[in-house]
């Protein structure tokens, strides 16, 4: 099946920091990425939808400034958490969708990473 | 507009017992329907999808789940659970394919299974 990797699966940073997140398609072509936040014991929310070789769509209330996505090839989007602070802690999780995929939009999740801010 | 309800934020049942998780979906459009499976400090797996076909879908490790329109529903179900089914479940609706189209996750349940 479908796999896709993220980079780091934990981190702890000092406030004011960046942090860098890498999600990987490993054996599909992926057109598009998304990026989601889990707070704990709740749901996903989408904070951005990434498309190869072009600026991200992000959802209404995220800062596109604080939040920087890149998509540059077809198997690697990044999200950057600039000047980070406590209350971006939290579980971050992307998912990918099959450029070759069948219609039925089926998302492959990663398996997220923790950051905690300090 | 597409929007999930999943009603309770807690399940638990006996070990051998029936697993009812319940699913209504609201949907401008034709939904394709989706339940997730997590496991703590993990991603989301892809239990079984509902894509306009048969409108009874089997998914992996003995979940199923039944689209029924007219009640606008799509619970999930297993006949008998066992204690690695305890975990986050979450029903998730899309709209038709399309180069943009999006996931809108419910809240979530939390599956506890007594011995």
């Amino acid at each position: 099946g479908a796999v896709v990797s993220q980079h780091p699966s934990r981190v702890i940073c000092k406030s004011g920091t960046s942090v860098k997140i890498e999600c990987r398609s490993l054996d599909f072509q992926a057109t598009t990425m998304f990026w989601y936040r889990q707070f704990p014991k709740q749901s996903l929310m989408l904070m951005a939808t990434s498309n190869e070789g072009s600026k991200a769509t992000y959802e209404q209330g995220v800062e596109k400034d604080k939040f920087l996505i890149n998509h540059a090839s077809l198997t690697l989007s990044t999200l950057t958490v600039t000047s980070a602070h406590p209350e971006d802690s939290s579980f971050y999780i992307c998912s990918a969708r099959d450029r070759g995929g069948s219609s039925y939009n089926e998302q492959f999740f990663g398996p997220g990473t923790r950051l905690t801010v300090l | 507009a597409q929007s999930v309800t999943q009603l309770g934020s807690h399940v638990s049942v006996s070990e051998g017992a029936l697993v009812l998780l319940r699913c209504n979906y609201s949907s401008s459009v034709p939904p394709y329907l989706f339940w997730y499976v997590q496991y703590p400090n993990q991603g989301l797996q892809l239990l079984l999808k509902y894509t306009s076909a048969a409108t009874l879908v089997k998914g992996i490790n003995g979940f199923e789940a039944e689209f029924k329109k007219s009640e606008t529903s799509f619970h999930l179900t297993k006949p008998s659970a066992h204690m690695s089914d305890a975990a986050e479940y979450f029903c998730a609706v899309s709209d038709i394919p399309g180069a943009n189209s999006k996931l809108t996750f419910g809240k979530g349940i939390t599956l506890s299974v007594r011995p």
